[in-house]
């Protein structure tokens, strides 16, 4: 079963605009960890943030925002002011930190934005 | 700089042949895995290691081998068993879970740059 699901395939927006990028995730565990990673046209994974199940304050950082509901089950991101830097498939992922699953990130399919100038 | 590594970033190979892709970290991770990418598609996971000796398969293992004699090594080889092996192959390494002591914690995974691989 899908554990991880970003809805929206692509997005494309003109520089400047915000961008929010949807994530619903599917667990039955009560401890957790919720992970965004960045992948540019290089191909390298970059780490962006990661969230426990306990923390649901939201957090902000520089123009980035995630947006943790847990009755909703949903880990939003979202970019203020998009650059066309910004332009990459951005992967959420969930670990379900039990030992059977030996704490294995399970990653959605990705969502590529793409910011014109 | 504390990175991973992954070389070469472009493999060709004909079918039929094995081919080995290497993946060295100077992180100081025990934890290292060997992900699978298909064009539009997410992250999938071929083998991983939580420790130096030991691994163990992912979701789609077969075709594939690993070993891991040093804890900063993590080689994967892609059999002439693997039908279909042309693929972007992403390696990766964390400090182990758990690590601070009862805690049930997760941590982030670090990726290396990438080995994509094409195989005719």
């Amino acid at each position: 079963a899908q554990k991880v699901t970003q809805a929206q395939t692509e997005i494309s927006v003109v520089e400047k605009e915000d961008v929010t990028l949807d994530c619903v995730y599917e667990t039955r565990d009560t401890t957790y960890y919720l992970f965004w990673y960045k992948q540019p046209p290089s191909g390298e994974l970059v780490f962006l943030i990661r969230r426990n199940s306990f923390d649901e304050q939201n957090e902000i950082s520089g123009r980035y925002s995630w947006n943790f509901q847990k009755s909703t089950s949903s880990f939003n991101f979202t970019i203020t002011a998009s650059q066309v830097v910004d332009s990459a498939v951005y992967f959420c992922a969930l670990s379900e930190a039990n030992p059977s699953e030996d704490y294995k990130l399970s990653f959605g399919a990705g969502t590529t934005v793409t910011v014109r100038a | 700089d504390g990175g991973i590594t992954q070389s070469p970033k472009y493999l060709f190979r004909k079918e039929g042949q094995n081919v080995t892709l290497s993946c060295e970290q100077n992180l100081n991770h025990d934890a290292m895995y060997w992900y699978r990418q298909d064009p539009g598609q997410g992250l999938r996971l071929i083998y991983y290691s939580q420790i130096v000796n030991d691994f163990q398969k992912g979701d789609i293992a077969e075709g594939y081998s690993v070993s891991r004699e040093k804890k900063e090594s993590f080689p994967l080889t892609v059999t002439s068993a693997q039908k279909n092996p042309t693929a972007f192959y992403l390696c990766a390494s964390s400090i182990p879970y758990g690590l601070a002591g009862d805690a049930r914690e997760s941590y982030e995974q670090y990726f290396g740059p990438g080995t994509r691989l094409t195989v005719t």
